[in-house]
């Protein structure tokens, strides 16, 4: 099963562009990257989901290489209220039995 | 649409005790799984259900076991309770397989 490697923490300001970029070596073919955000004491929230190239959606973009062995989840703008732990998640795929495998998430800290 | 509803929120239990917990999922989802969240081990899956089957199961003792009924909701059982056990356990739904899974408030369990 495909293991994810994230920075432990990142700092940011409100109004900055976050990027936070995930590396996944053994990345099943048919396994998908999708990214979760959580506030302590809450279940994770689904941000965003990709397979290759880069996806946007209202609230983020994930951009994939070609060789899909990394992942970077870009968030615009940041405010306060985006501090949170993102976790990077790679699997759902037939070759990972559907499983998906949690890391230990990247906290992020918006300042003021 | 009414998100993924776990209950109860909170609960306090004495070790060898045992505890279910109950989650209804999205509706029209079919695919329900729990997760076991702890600081010190953080996400980790315990089994996935999908229309009353059990598809997947995650490395943890039998103890721990779980139900689907036909309406999709899902019950997990954790029996002879120990302290270890104590963490949040998280119930999330999703049309199929572990892709885009909404995710509930969580169960937060104390084992004392």
């Amino acid at each position: 099963l495909a293991k994810t490697t994230q920075p432990i923490s990142m700092d940011s300001y409100e109004g900055q562009e976050v990027n936070i970029t995930c590396s996944h070596n053994n990345i099943a073919t048919n396994d998908y990257i999708t990214w979760y955000q959580q506030f302590p004491s809450q279940g994770p929230r689904f941000i965003i989901q990709g397979y290759k190239t880069k996806v946007t959606n209202e609230v983020a973009s994930l951009f994939i290489p070609a060789d899909r062995k990394s992942s970077t989840l870009s968030l615009p703008r940041v405010s306060l209220s985006d501090t949170a732990v993102y976790y990077c998640l790679v699997g759902g795929g037939m070759d990972s039995n559907y499983q998906l495998i949690w890391g230990a998430g990247t906290k992020l800290i918006i300042k003021p | 649409k009414a998100g993924v509803t776990q209950t109860p929120r909170y609960l306090i239990k004495t070790r060898g005790q045992q505890v279910t917990l109950s989650c209804s999922p999205i509706s029209g989802h079919r695919s329900v799984s729990w997760y076991q969240q702890t600081p010190g081990q953080g996400l980790q899956f315990l089994f996935e259900y999908f229309s009353e089957t059990q598809r997947n199961k995650g490395n943890f003792p039998g103890r721990f076991s779980g139900r689907q009924f036909s309406n999709s909701r899902s019950e997990m059982n954790v029996s002879t309770l120990e302290l270890g056990d104590s963490a949040l356990y998280l119930c999330a739904s999703s049309t199929d397989r572990n892709r885009g899974a909404f995710f509930g408030q969580g169960t937060r369990l104390t084992v004392v």
